[in-house]
């Protein structure tokens, strides 16, 4: 049982590139969510998925897509990279029954550096 | 909006202190608060689970804390030591999680 899966753990881009952060999970859970990890921002949150076809944004969401074809995976896409996404990815995936929840399981985090 | 506060930002203790570090959060509407641990460049681990129903959650040394109509939560860590070093992060979930900055611990032995 992996858990939530990230790839890569480090890359770094140049400015105006694209790629995409992957995250893969099988615990077949859900929800899924994407933060990024800042110094003195703490965690903020870019988008989320309730369920294979359904994405939202969250508090930070410009400058980043996502899709959610499948329970398993939810790829983050950068579409041009700007110095400003420096930082620390990390996806997280989580379950709930009625109205219980049942906690966030976090990946181990992909070191993203644009230059 | 959900707002998460943590206090205090730092702590630094002596090996064997019982300690306190606090959580407070804005919207009492939540599903459940979550304490975690971070390591510096690594990943969140999960600590403590408390359901929105629940007064208080036990694992081994630590001891979680919920008084949803206060808006607060305590993690109690009893006989510190160096090794509980770290990062420690409230979340509190709602229709999302929300996180509070941490409270980073220094245990010296």
């Amino acid at each position: 049982n992996a858990g939530v899966t990230q790839t890569p753990k480090f890359q770094v881009l140049k400015t105006g590139q694209s790629m995409t952060l992957q995250c893969a999970q099988d615990m077949n859970h859900e929800y899924m969510s994407w933060y990024r990890q800042d110094p003195g921002m703490g965690l903020r949150l870019i988008h989320y998925s309730v369920g294979a076809g359904i994405t939202d944004q969250g508090e930070v969401p410009n400058g980043y897509n996502v899709s959610r074809s499948t329970t398993e995976d939810f790829p983050l896409r950068l579409l041009s990279a700007a110095p400003s996404q420096t930082s620390v990815y990390f996806c997280a995936s989580s379950y709930s029954v009625g109205q219980l929840n049942y906690g966030y399981t976090f990946g181990s985090g992909t070191r993203l550096t644009v230059v | 909006k959900q707002e998460v506060t943590q206090i205090p930002a730092a702590l630094s203790v002596p090996e064997g202190e019982n300690l306190v570090l606090n959580c407070s959060f804005t919207d009492s509407a939540i599903y459940n608060l979550q304490w975690f641990r971070q390591d510096p460049g690594k990943g969140l681990t999960s600590l403590l689970l408390i359901q929105s129903s629940q007064r208080e959650q036990t694992s081994g040394r630590l001891n979680a804390s919920l008084d949803k109509s206060s808006g607060r939560s305590t993690l109690y860590i009893a006989a510190s030591q160096p090794g509980d070093s770290a990062t420690y992060l409230c979340a509190v979930s709602g229709r999302t999680l929300t996180f509070g900055k941490g409270t980073m611990l220094l245990v010296s032995p």
